[in-house]
C-alpha cells in the first residue's frame, strides 16, 4: 500500500506555464508538507497544512499556491514556471498538530524540469 | 535559511566497516531526526532522538545528541551495499516547530 503517493512522478513543460502535482497520503495523519529539494540535495520546506489549514507558509514566491481539499491531499499548483523552479518536489506527512513533533513520511518526488 | 550541517560531505567504506556521520545545528531544537535518502527516492524516516535525550539505538543505527555542543552523529555498523545513500539531519527547530534539513551525506559502501 502506498502510503504518499504523489503524480506525476516526472514533469517537463516550458516557461510561463502553469503546472500542478497532486500529492495523497493514506496514515491517516492530519499535517501534510511540500518541500523543496535543489540539484545540491538541499531540501527546504514551503508548506505545511493542519487539517486543511495553512500552518507554515515560508518564503516561498506567489506563483506557488497550495490547495488542501481535505486532510489526505495537499496539491502544489505552479503558476508561470520559471527556469529556477526545476527541482524535485517532495509531499510529506506526519501524524501530529505540533509539525514535526514525530517523524514525517515521503512521497517519492516530482520531478521537474522547466525548458 | 539551512539549520542543520552534515559531515562529511561524502564518504565510500567497505562493506562491514562502520560509517559515522556528524550533523551540526545552530538554534535550539525540540527534537533532531535522521533520515535517509535513496537515488531518486523519497526520504525515509530513520530515527528521532529528543533534545532531552542522549542516545538511542534502532538496529544497526546508533544516533548521539550533544545539546551543549548543538551535534549530532550517526553511526551505521557493519555496513551492508543497500546502505549505499544519503544521510539527512533534519532539526524540528524549538521556537517555530520547522523542521530543518541539511544538505546531506552520501554513503558509498563498496561490496
Amino acid at each position: 500500500d502506498t502510503a504518499v503517493s504523489q503524480t506525476p512522478k516526472y514533469l517537463v513543460t516550458q516557461m510561463g506555464n502553469d503546472k500542478s502535482i497532486k500529492c495523497e497520503q493514506n496514515l491517516g495523519h492530519d499535517t501534510m508538507y511540500w518541500y523543496k529539494q535543489d540539484s545540491k540535495k538541499f531540501l527546504k520546506i514551503m508548506f505545511s497544512y493542519n487539517n486543511k489549514e495553512l500552518i507554515i507558509n515560508e518564503t516561498v514566491p506567489n506563483r506557488f499556491s497550495p490547495k488542501s481539499p481535505d486532510k489526505a491531499h495537499l496539491n502544489l499548483h505552479i503558476n508561470s514556471l520559471e527556469l529556477g523552479d526545476s527541482a524535485v518536489y517532495f509531499c510529506a506527512s506526519s501524524q501530529d498538530s505540533l509539525a514535526g513533533t514525530y517523524e514525517q513520511y515521503f512521497g517519492p518526488g516530482t520531478r521537474l524540469t522547466v525548458t | 535559511s539551512q539549520q542543520g550541517e552534515e559531515d562529511p560531505q561524502a564518504l565510500s567504506i567497505q562493506e562491514g566497516e562502520n560509517a559515522t556521520m556528524n550533523c551540526s545545528y545552530k538554534t535550539s531544537i525540540n527534537n533532531l531526526q535522521w533520515y535517509r535518502q535513496n537515488s531518486g527516492r523519497g526520504l525515509v524516516h530513520l530515527i528521532l532522538i529528543r533534545s532531552n535525550e542522549r542516545e538511542k539505538h534502532s538496529g544497526r543505527l546508533r544516533v548521539t545528541l550533544d545539546t551543549s555542543k548543538k551535534s549530532s552523529s550517526l553511526l551505521i555498523t557493519a555496513s551492508r551495499a543497500a546502505d549505499t545513500a544519503s544521510y539527512f539531519c533534519a532539526t524540528l527547530r524549538a521556537d517555530d516547530y520547522k523542521l530543518s534539513f541539511g544538505a546531506g551525506t552520501t554513503v558509498t559502501v563498496r561490496a
